[in-house]
């Protein structure tokens, strides 16, 4: 059983459409991430719930929020895409520092 | 804010040889991290290291946490291909809450056969 995952693995879409990426884990873990990965490789945080509750919220636009029904949940929702939005984003999860990463997502905006 | 340097960004070197990435922090660490990420894969957690000075090994990978706790390597001895990929230590601050890491850029290596 995948312990991170998240849905879905591509998505290809115009600008200005809004999009959401889905994760899930099965761990147990109280903590959840978003992370963005951008073509040089840079790993770099967004969000990070604990509990349902929002604890990290980085220098991000406020085209994208979060959601987190529960604590096994953690979705993300991007208004009004722009090509800068290409990427690979990253859900993870954890209980103190150890991060369990799920596939990613590769979102292409045209 | 944290940054967290890493060098090499990237690492060619032919099987057999060995390979280091380095790791630093502009501030004193509580711990770091090191993950690999495989090509079109994601980060996959290798090792923590707590302890000022901490040497840690998993066959032929080396981790060392510095005395200061501000910088960190990873050696890799006599490399195989199936040691390709990215390369990432991540650091969380003193006093910071969990979770909260900074990435370094990350060590590209290939592995020529």
């Amino acid at each position: 059983d995948t312990a991170v995952s998240q849905t879905p693995k591509y998505l290809v879409t115009q600008m200005g459409n809004d999009k959401s990426i889905k994760c899930e884990q099965n761990l147990g873990h109280d903590t959840m991430y978003w992370y963005k990965q951008d073509s040089k490789k840079f790993l770099k945080i967004m969000f990070s719930y604990n509990n349902k509750e929002l604890i990290i919220n980085e220098t991000v636009p406020n085209r994208f929020s979060p959601k987190s029904p529960d604590k096994a949940h953690l979705n993300l929702h991007i208004n009004s895409l722009e090509l800068g939005d290409s990427a690979v984003y990253f859900c993870a999860s954890s209980r103190g520092d150890i991060q369990y990463f799920g596939a990613g997502t590769r979102l292409s905006v045209l | 804010g944290q940054q967290v340097m890493q060098i090499p960004q990237y690492q060619h070197v032919q099987e057999g040889e060995d390979f280091t990435t380095y790791c630093n922090s502009s501030t004193t660490l509580s711990n770091i991290q090191w993950y690999k990420q495989r090509p079109g894969g994601h980060p996959v957690f290798l090792i923590q290291l707590v302890k000022s000075g901490e040497v840690k090994k998993q066959k032929r990978l080396t981790f060392q946490f510095g005395e200061a706790k501000k910088n960190s390597s990873l050696h890799i001895t006599a490399t195989q291909t199936t040691d390709v990929g990215t390369y990432f230590c991540a650091g969380r601050r003193g006093g910071t809450s969990y979770g909260k890491l900074t990435f370094g850029q990350g060590t590209i290596l290939t592995v020529h056969p």
